[in-house]
């Protein structure tokens, strides 16, 4: 079947500009998760979704970052006014139940790159 | 609170043995540990349970004390494939697992 896929693959924009990320997990799973890689570094936790409820949101950095899962399915990381410290690889991940012992299966990401 | 990983950087010939080290200061109820290769999403390797219930790779192994809240990966008879950067992942609460900063690992034939 197929695995967690992220859309776009790279994204370049201008500071100021607004962003969407998307994340499409893989079929079945109800947690989805976002994490934010800077270079060097292991993933950075940012929300957690458990269906359409984001059930821990504590790792987003701030009022800029929003995420969405209307349907319990693709999930949708949205940054307003970007700034160049946004600038990193954002990648997703799923797992079957969301406990703490699921396998986490990761897309590719999105690099961000902000100008 | 984030896991220390060691060590940070590892370079080996092929066929040579590794051990990658992880560490918390937090209680574990699971570690979690992922390979990554350059540019790539990190893939799964294996998971560490609390009670002893390992799950994962044919070829990799690994311990995890749950007194020292430690775990370690063990990688025998290295190939080129193994290259990359490893990242144990170590689950605190229910849901969330926190990411140690990686090791990498460099295989020259």
């Amino acid at each position: 079947g197929a695995g967690v896929s992220q859309t776009p693959s790279n994204k370049v924009t201008e500071k100021g500009k607004y962003v969407e990320l998307r994340c499409d997990p893989i079929s079945g799973h109800t947690a989805l998760y976002w994490y934010r890689q800077s270079l060097g570094q292991g993933p950075e936790f940012l929300i957690y979704f458990q269906g359409t409820g984001a059930a821990d949101d504590s790792g987003l950095p701030n009022d800029r970052f929003f995420a969405v899962r209307p349907e319990g399915s693709v999930s949708t990381l949205k940054i307003q006014r970007t700034e160049r410290g946004d600038s990193a690889v954002y990648l997703c991940a799923s797992s079957l139940g969301g406990q703490g012992t699921d396998t986490q299966y990761f897309g590719p990401g999105t690099r961000l790159t902000v100008l | 609170q984030q896991p220390v990983q060691s060590p940070q950087a590892v370079i080996l010939r092929e066929g040579e043995d590794a051990v990658i080290n992880c560490s918390s200061s937090k209680a574990l109820y699971s570690v979690h540990w992922y390979r990554q290769k350059h540019g790539e999403a990190p893939v799964f390797l294996m998971i560490l349970l609390k009670g002893g219930e390992q799950k994962g790779h044919e070829k990799i192994s690994a311990s995890f004390n749950e007194k020292k809240q430690q775990s370690s990966l063990y990688l025998t008879a290295s190939q080129l494939s193994y290259s990359g950067t490893y990242f144990c992942g170590t689950s605190i609460s229910n849901y969330q697992l926190i990411w140690g900063a990686g090791t990498k690992l460099i295989i020259k034939p």
